[in-house]
């Protein structure tokens, strides 16, 4: 148990439709990294958030969007969803930021997404 | 720039026979380097870490990785496969170019363990 939480495991929904996928990271962790990963795509880095302030866009569309909260969990928002967004979503979680020494990244479970 | 390079995308092994997993990388900074091994519809764990102690690194299952900075090279050995150890594997290189660490991850190589 890797001690960050995500949810929901699985997510079907249909074209067009938005989906809010929530990560709750390690306790103590304040940097929260968002993935997708697909089959076609691989692992991508979409957004990373430091204790409530965006630190580093990736391939994240338009579409997409994310915030981390005071109590340090975070959303990732979708909408406008398209078959092509089917993936997992991993949230990941380190103590890495400005005065740390990068530690590793603690990775969820994912968030499967299944657009129809 | 920063980039993982993993040589192969997929490794086949019989079960007993020693396993290598080729990653090269590219940084202007000192590098973090780790290991992370993903089992099917699961997400990534820990392998092992590189960060500028030993370059003989030992992770956990029997894996371990050799950091040379000569060659820009973190291989990643394990001297007899199970086959609880077919899986994706993936290298990861993190740097801290400008107040904030970006981890870069290579494509990633799946690992196949024949009886």
């Amino acid at each position: 148990d890797s001690g960050v939480t995500q949810t929901p495991k699985h997510l079907i929904t249909a074209t067009g439709q938005r989906v809010t996928l929530r990560c709750s990271p390690r306790s103590g962790d304040l940097s929260v990294y968002w993935y997708q990963q697909s089959l076609d795509q691989g692992l991508q880095f979409l957004i990373q958030y430091y204790n409530g302030e965006e630190r580093a866009k990736g391939n994240i569309l338009e579409r997409f969007s994310a915030q981390q909260f005071p109590d340090l969990h975070s959303e990732l928002n979708l909408s406008s969803l398209e078959l092509g967004d089917s993936a997992l979503y991993f949230c990941a979680s380190s103590q890495a930021g400005p005065q740390v020494v990068a530690g590793e990244l603690f990775f969820g479970e994912g968030s499967r997404l299944t657009v129809l | 720039a920063q980039s993982v390079t993993q040589l192969d995308s997929h490794v086949s092994v019989s079960e007993g026979t020693p396993v290598l997993l080729r990653c090269n990388y590219s940084s202007s900074y000192s590098p973090s380097l780790f290991w992370y091994v993903q089992h099917p519809n699961k997400g990534l764990q820990l392998l092992l870490k590189y960060t500028s102690a030993a370059t003989l690194v030992k992770g956990i299952n029997g894996f371990e990785a050799e950091f040379k900075k000569s060659e820009t090279s973190f291989h990643l050995t394990k001297p007899s496969a199970h086959m609880s150890d077919a899986a994706e594997y993936f290298c990861v290189v993190s740097v801290q170019p400008s107040g904030t660490y970006k981890y870069i991850f290579g494509t990633g190589t799946r690992l196949k363990v024949l009886a």
